[in-house]
């Protein structure tokens, strides 16, 4: 169980457009879901932190009008980039974490959106 | 604030060696979790372990093991007998309360040839 999946796995889209990559738990209900950026040979770092129904908190350095998310349901967290740009091309990993009831407080990883933008 | 430092770039060994993964991390919470996750170049990340703050004891898993160390801050990964498929980049990551976002470290690239 805890399966996490990310739609598209791969995405290449031209400057100035926008793209949307999508973040689903499978069998289980995600309260959150965190969003995550990677770099090239570079580490994780924490974009933005969903949960469901209400705004997206992000970290500073993150544009919010850039990165536009939406966690309308909760399975389904959406993030898209706006005027996507040569810079933005990265790995975008999310994770899903479910209801703290029961103390289920475990973070699942989606397998990653590589996106090229060029 | 929360840090997680892996001093360690790159390494690379042969079959059948030995490997240790540092990592180091600093908080000021008295409760916090720390992870180790593979990255094959697939770019999925696969989870190793979670230790909680509480519990200190080693652990062991097939040739993986774990070593806990309050005193020095310390949370290090230790793969034994080296195989080519352990070739991946490993992550050490913290997280405070349950259920937080993790703070990664800068990961180790980990080369095993035949």
């Amino acid at each position: 169980g805890a399966v996490v999946s990310q739609h598209p796995s791969r995405v290449i889209c031209k400057s100035g457009t926008s793209v949307k990559i999508e973040c689903r738990s499978l069998d289980f209900q995600a309260t959150t879901m965190f969003w995550y950026r990677q770099f090239p040979k570079q580490s994780l770092m924490l974009m933005a932190t969903s949960n469901e129904g209400s705004k997206a908190t992000y970290e500073q350095g993150v544009e919010k009008d850039k990165f536009l998310i939406n966690h309308a349901s909760l399975t389904l967290s959406t993030l898209t980039v706006t005027s996507a740009h040569p810079e933005d091309s990265s790995f975008y990993i999310c994770s899903a974490r479910p209801g703290t009831s029961g103390g289920k407080f475990e973070q699942y990883f989606g397998p990653g959106t590589r996106l090229t933008v060029t | 604030a929360q840090k997680v430092t892996q001093a360690q770039t790159e390494i690379s060994v042969v079959e059948k060696e030995d490997v240790t993964l540092d990592c180091v991390y600093e908080t000021r919470d008295t409760t916090y979790y720390l992870f180790w996750y593979k990255q094959p170049p697939s770019g999925e990340l696969v989870f190793l372990i979670r230790r909680n703050s509480f519990d200190e004891q080693n652990e062991i898993s097939g040739r993986y093991s774990w070593n806990f160390q309050k005193s020095t801050s310390s949370f290090n990964f230790t793969i034994t007998a080296s195989q080519v498929v352990d070739s991946a980049v490993y992550f050490c990551a913290l997280s405070g309360i349950p259920g937080t976002a993790l703070i990664f470290g800068k990961g180790t690239t980990l080369s095993v040839s035949s």
